[in-house]
């Protein structure tokens, strides 16, 4: 059975990079049906997607947040990470990763979500 | 790039159907066929319901179903039942990212 694991700090300065590791078990990472992603959900508030990496390294981001986004993957690991850069108040969230069909809209596992709170 | 736009809430009684829209535009829901519905109960990771516009995952109930007419796809659920209480959320394709809807909380009276 896969499963998918966020880790990192919970609590992040202001004007600070968020940076966040998602770990997978139970499979491979380097497969070529899957995309692995980040999705984010401020308290409250509705699902925001971040953005996604294949196992080779290609990434797509939300337009709005890709200036301050880097996902990268770490196929020894079978880990995928995602770093945030300036963040404010806003980036308050619950942070999802998630795994992705190549090719379809079906997005299968997901991690259970870690709150990351932006405060000084 | 805009949400997609979802009612903020709709409701039903047990064993009647309803309807969630999610409206997008000729960019994303209008373009692909890669909508998908998700599913979350409070404290809980997302679950996803459809995917493709009108697949259902293994384990999915077929009382969920999912259809798209132009710009706009719909979320049908047919004989309500208590534990669908939850907050759904659309999801469309748009190029080269994937954009949400701002979610709809269902009631089931």
């Amino acid at each position: 059975q896969l499963q998918l694991q966020e880790s990192g700090p919970g609590l992040v300065k202001p004007s600070e990079t968020l940076s966040l590791t998602c770990t997978v078990s139970g499979g491979s990472i380097s497969s070529s049906s899957y995309y692995w992603g980040w999705i984010r959900q401020p308290p409250g508030k509705g699902l925001e997607w971040i953005g996604n990496i294949y196992y080779s390294g290609t990434s797509y981001y939300n337009p709005s947040l890709k200036s301050r986004v880097t996902i990268s993957v770490d196929t020894s690991e079978n880990q995928f990470s995602l770093k945030l850069s300036s963040v404010t108040a806003a980036d308050t969230a619950v942070y999802y990763c998630a795994r992705q069909y190549s090719g379809s809209s079906l997005t299968d596992y997901w991690g259970q979500g870690t709150l990351i709170t932006v405060s000084s | 790039q805009s949400a997609l736009t979802q009612p903020r809430s709709v409701s039903g009684s047990p064993g009647q159907s309803v309807s969630i829209s999610c409206t997008g535009t000729s960019s994303d829901v209008g373009s692909y066929n890669y909508v998908s519905w998700y599913q979350q109960h409070p404290g809980k990771a997302p679950k996803t319901m459809i995917y493709d516009v009108s697949k259902r995952p293994s384990g999915v109930p077929d009382r969920f179903s999912g259809s798209k007419s132009g710009n706009t796809a719909s979320l049908t659920i047919s004989g309500l039942q208590a534990e669908d209480e939850a907050d759904y959320y659309c999801c469309s394709f748009a190029g080269t990212f994937w954009v949400f809807g701002g979610g709809t909380k269902l009631t089931v009276l």
